[in-house]
């Protein structure tokens, strides 16, 4: 079945450094992917829609200039948490959406494992 | 934005039973589905049900729309302590067809 592999799983770094994420579709292309966070016990919030080859669709409330999103080819995206501060400490997950997307399986998702972000 | 809520928000039942669990949105939806998590996992797709289906099952889930109520429901029969983990509804909205989540109930089976 289609894997999106999701690296690192977990990060810790310094206030105002930078972290990036990286999403991969291993077995399949995708031309959207997604990225959402989900603080604990909460649910997943949508922050941005990753297009190939375009720029980033972000959600009301997400700075763009803080999570710089890029999707340079079909198969990676990649999230990077800039001059990361303690409340961007967070869970970070990426889906993609695969490319032949005709019939059920259009809007069928995969979810990566998660990237669990500690900001000190 | 968040589309669905849930509820209940937590559920705990003995194993053998069933579990009902209920998801309400807001705006015209094309598809609606479930998706289980375990705590600190990744997501995992169940089911996927259209808006012009009215029931679907798939195993022990039984999953119901009424888009009239703009309502849905997942049932788990005969639970069993593997089952443990937060479920959250999902709906397609928008021309991205975006995924937007519900606020999740988390059900707890008691072995």
């Amino acid at each position: 079945g289609a894997v999106v592999s999701q690296h690192p799983s977990w990060v810790i770094c310094k206030s105002g450094t930078s972290v990036k994420i990286e999403c991969r579709s291993l077995d399949f292309q995708a031309t959207t992917m997604f990225w959402y966070r989900q603080f604990p016990k909460q649910s997943l919030m949508l922050m941005a829609t990753s297009n190939e080859g375009s720029k980033a669709t972000y959600e009301q409330g997400v700075e763009k200039d803080k999570f710089l999103i890029n999707h340079a080819s079909l198969t990676l995206s990649t999230l990077t948490v800039t001059s990361a501060h303690p409340e961007d400490s967070s869970f970070y997950i990426c889906s993609a959406r695969p490319l032949s997307g005709g019939g059920t399986g259009a809007n069928v998702l995969t979810f990566g494992a998660g990237s669990r972000l500690t900001v000190l | 934005s968040q589309q669905g809520e849930e509820d209940p928000q937590a559920l705990s039942i003995q194993e053998g039973e069933n579990a009902t669990m209920n998801c309400s949105y807001k705006t015209s939806i094309n598809n609606l589905q479930w998706y289980r998590q375990n705590s600190g996992r990744g997501l995992v797709h169940l089911i996927l049900i259209r808006s012009n289906e009215r029931e679907k099952h798939s195993g022990r889930l039984r999953v119901t729309l009424d888009t009239s109520k703009k309502s849905s429901s997942l049932l788990i029969t005969a639970s069993r302590a593997a089952d443990t983990a937060s479920y959250f509804c999902a709906t397609d909205s928008g021309g991205y067809q975006k995924v937007t989540f519900g606020t999740g109930t988390k059900l707890q089976v008691i072995p």
